[in-house]
């Protein structure tokens, strides 16, 4: 049982554009990071936030935890190749143990 | 900065045959993992453990023993491999507390035919 859904696992955009990724599930976290991973490596953390309704932004890239902290969402604005990845977000309970999200596979193109 | 590291970065086993992947950190961390990462599943905590001398199971534990005899050491079992066990393995480390960065390997990509 996957405890936190991605959507979409694959998106394939135009240099310029604006996405948004979704991260749902229906358990509370007392906190949710996003990483980055590209082929051959680990993930790397890029945000991490911990209070419901917490918004967080990092240059182009807008990250945001639920009120009720079950979801998420990241929102990349005037996407660059460079952002090309596997974004994976991650829910951590108070014992330190975090599960991760199914991913979204994200390309953009020049 | 060696950070996390893994060994081997490439293994190829035969059905049944058993391993080890070696896993160390250099940062004192007391929280350590092992994840497995399939194709549209994400990263799937297979065991963690909290500080020397203490392991417990994540969501896929069958089939993997783990032990942490020292803080920078964590080694990863595989007791008799199967090809479902065919998978890219991520150690992982991190400091006490939610929300703290958790540091990643570099992956060791396990092939079982």
């Amino acid at each position: 049982t996957q405890l936190l859904e991605q959507s979409p696992q694959f998106l394939s955009i135009q240099e310029g554009e604006n996405l948004t990724v979704y991260c749902n599930s229906s358990s509370v976290f007392s906190s949710l990071q996003w990483y980055r991973q590209e082929p051959g490596e680990g993930p790397v953390l890029l945000v991490t936030v911990v209070t419901g309704g917490e918004v967080k932004k990092l240059k182009r890239l807008t990250f945001q935890f639920g009120d009720a902290r079950k979801d998420s969402s990241l929102h990349i604005t005037a996407a660059q190749p460079g952002d090309t990845g596997l974004y994976l977000c991650a829910g951590g309970n108070t014992g330190n143990q975090f599960y991760f999200g199914t991913g979204t596979s994200l390309t953009v193109i020049p | 900065n060696a950070g996390v590291t893994q060994t081997p970065k490439f293994q190829v086993l035969k059905t049944g045959q058993s391993m080890t992947l070696q896993c160390a950190q250099d940062m004192n961390h007391e929280y350590m993992s092992w994840y497995r990462q399939d194709p549209g599943m994400g990263l799937r905590l297979i065991h963690y453990s909290v500080g020397a001398g203490i392991t417990d199971q994540g969501e896929v534990p069958n089939g993997y023993n783990v032990s942490r005899s020292t803080t920078e050491d964590f080694p990863l079992r595989l007791l008799s491999a199967a090809p479902s066990q065919t998978s890219v393995y991520f150690c992982a480390s991190s400091p006490r507390g939610s929300g703290n960065t958790i540091y990643f390997g570099e992956g060791s990509w396990l092939t079982v035919v």
